[in-house]
C-alpha cells in the first residue's frame, strides 16, 4: 500500500519568505508526526497530531513555525520569515493511533533550503 | 543535551561478516526503542523494536540487544550483505516523542 508522501521533495527559498510543506500520512493512520533533520544529526521532533489536534507541539523552535492537521489526514506545516538556520529535512511520520510503543512510518523528506 | 547518542559515526564490515551497531541513552523513562535505516534522499525505514521488558528481539538476520542497567542498545545484522549499506538510527522513546541517535553509517564491502 502506499507510504507516507511529502511534497515537495525539494524547496529553495529566500531569507524572510513563507513556506509550506505537505505531508499525506498512511491511509487510516490517526497519528501524524513531524520531525527536522539536519546534517549530520538524528531526526528532532517538532510535532504530533492526534486526529485534528496537536497533542504535543513541544518541540517547535519559535513562533514561526506553525502546523495544521484540519481534516485529520494531511498536514500542512508552515514557516513564516524563513532564517538560513531552519535548511534541513523536515520528515513527516503517522502511525495508526498513536498509542503506546506504536512505530512510526517515515516519509521520504522535504529538502528545504534557505539562501 | 543529546539523549540518544551512536558514538560511531561510521563502520565497514566485510560481507558476510556480523555487524555490530551500538546506541547509548541517558533518560531512565525510555521504554521503547527502535531501529531505523536510512538510504541517501530517502526517508527512515522500520527495522526492528525492542520494549524495556524485554533484552532481545530477532528478525531475520537482525537482533537487537537491550542491557537496560547500562542504558545501551545494539543491532547485530548477521550475515551482513552488501544491500545493508546504509546510515543507521536508533531512537527510544517513553511514549509519541521519539529521540534519536546521529546515526551510523555502514559500509558492507563485497
Amino acid at each position: 500500500g502506499a507510504g507516507v508522501s511529502q511534497t515537495p521533495s525539494n524547496k529553495v527559498t529566500e531569507k524572510g519568505k513563507y513556506v509550506e510543506l505537505r505531508c499525506d500520512p498512511i491511509s487510516g493512520h490517526t497519528a501524524l508526526y513531524w520531525y527536522r533533520q539536519s546534517l549530520g544529526q538524528g531526526p528532532e521532533f517538532l510535532i504530533y497530531f492526534q486526529g485534528t489536534g496537536a497533542a504535543d507541539d513541544s518541540g517547535l523552535p519559535n513562533d514561526r513555525f506553525f502546523a495544521v492537521r484540519p481534516e485529520g489526514s494531511v498536514s500542512t506545516l508552515k514557516i513564516q520569515r524563513t532564517e538560513r538556520g531552519d535548511s534541513a529535512v523536515y520528515l513527516c511520520a503517522s502511525s495508526p493511533t498513536g498509542a503506546y510503543q506504536e512505530t512510526q512510518y517515515f516519509g521520504p523528506g522535504t529538502r528545504l533550503l534557505v539562501l | 543535551d543529546q539523549q540518544v547518542k551512536q558514538n560511531s559515526p561510521s563502520l565497514s564490515v566485510q560481507e558476510g561478516r556480523i555487524s555490530i551497531l551500538n546506541c547509548d541513552y541517558t533518560n531512565s523513562m525510555f521504554d521503547y526503542f527502535l531501529w531505523y535505516k536510512k538510504y541517501p534522499a530517502e526517508g527512515p525505514t522500520f527495522l526492528i523494536s525492542i520494549s524495556s521488558i524485554k533484552d532481545k528481539n530477532e528478525d531475520g538476520r537482525f537482533t537487537v540487544f537491550l542491557n537496560k542497567s547500562a542504558k545501551h542498545l545494539s543491532l547485530h545484522i548477521v550475515p551482513s550483505q552488501p544491500g545493508d549499506s546504509a546510515v543507521y538510527f536508533c531512537a527510544a522513546s517513553p511514549f509519541h516523542k521519539f529521540y534519536f541517535g546521529s546515526g551510523t553509517k555502514l559500509n558492507v564491502k563485497p
